[in-house]
């Protein structure tokens, strides 16, 4: 199985701050690797896929990129209503998913 | 409107069953890729079960011989039969609907359940 490792475990930035998520998998999975947003209470949802695609609704703030075993999600500008908890999940074709343990991301 | 509702979670004792349902709308389960995915308590995520439109099955280690994936056409429902559970298997289950079988683009809310005595 591959191991999908995120850092920084926390994040705590000012409003307005650009912020950078890393992710680091075990073996290349070239670009099959999705993101996810959770915030408290409620269900994952989804803000990237294919590494780079921005999901249809998703604010443009969110980027990802990244390719073979380390992928970064950049908030541009991090606003209040994206804390939350953060999860890279990679969807290589010959081996079950696997998600990161999350980075929770705050305002400070 | 994408809607997908989770129920059949509660308590039950180690060794016990539970079926979960997720109830659709909005898209037919028969078409797409459905899978389960857990989180427990104050953790992270963890995929559990995937069924392919196909009707080709897979599942995480950690449940394999235990948990059985299903749907039903009729009803637009996806299933997950839950046996000899333990009390690591305690979570919250979502089921969630997947492009191909990549990523989930579509959430319920999750039912929770636990397995204690």
């Amino acid at each position: 199985d591959i191991q999908m490792t995120q850092s920084p475990s926390t994040l705590s930035a000012s409003v307005g701050d650009r912020v950078t998520i890393t992710c680091r998998a075990g073996q290349n999975i070239n670009t099959w690797l999705a993101w996810y947003q959770q915030k408290p209470g409620k269900a994952p949802k989804l803000l990237i896929y294919q590494a780079s695609s921005l999901e249809g609704g998703a604010p443009s703030r969110f980027s990802g990129s990244g390719s073979g075993t380390e992928f970064t999600l950049t908030i541009s500008s991090l606003q209040p209503e994206d804390v939350a908890i953060y999860y890279c999940q990679q969807y290589n074709a010959n081996s079950p998913r696997s998600f990161g343990q999350g980075t929770k991301v705050e305002i400070k | 409107e994408v809607q997908l509702v989770e129920s059949g979670g509660g308590l039950v004792q180690p060794g016990g069953s539970l079926r979960l349902s997720c109830a659709v709308s909005g898209f037919t389960v028969s078409s797409n890729f459905m899978s389960w995915v857990r989180q427990a308590p104050g953790k992270g995520l963890e995929w559990v079960s995937v069924l392919y439109r196909g009707g080709s099955t897979y599942y995480a280690d950690s449940v394999r011989g235990r948990f059985t994936i299903s749907r039903d056409n009729s009803k637009n429902t996806l299933y997950l039969q839950m046996n000899s559970l333990r009390v690591e298997d305690t979570a919250v289950y979502y089921c969630a609907r997947d492009h191909q079988t990549d990523y989930s683009d579509y959430w319920g809310q999750g039912t929770l359940v636990t397995v204690s005595s």
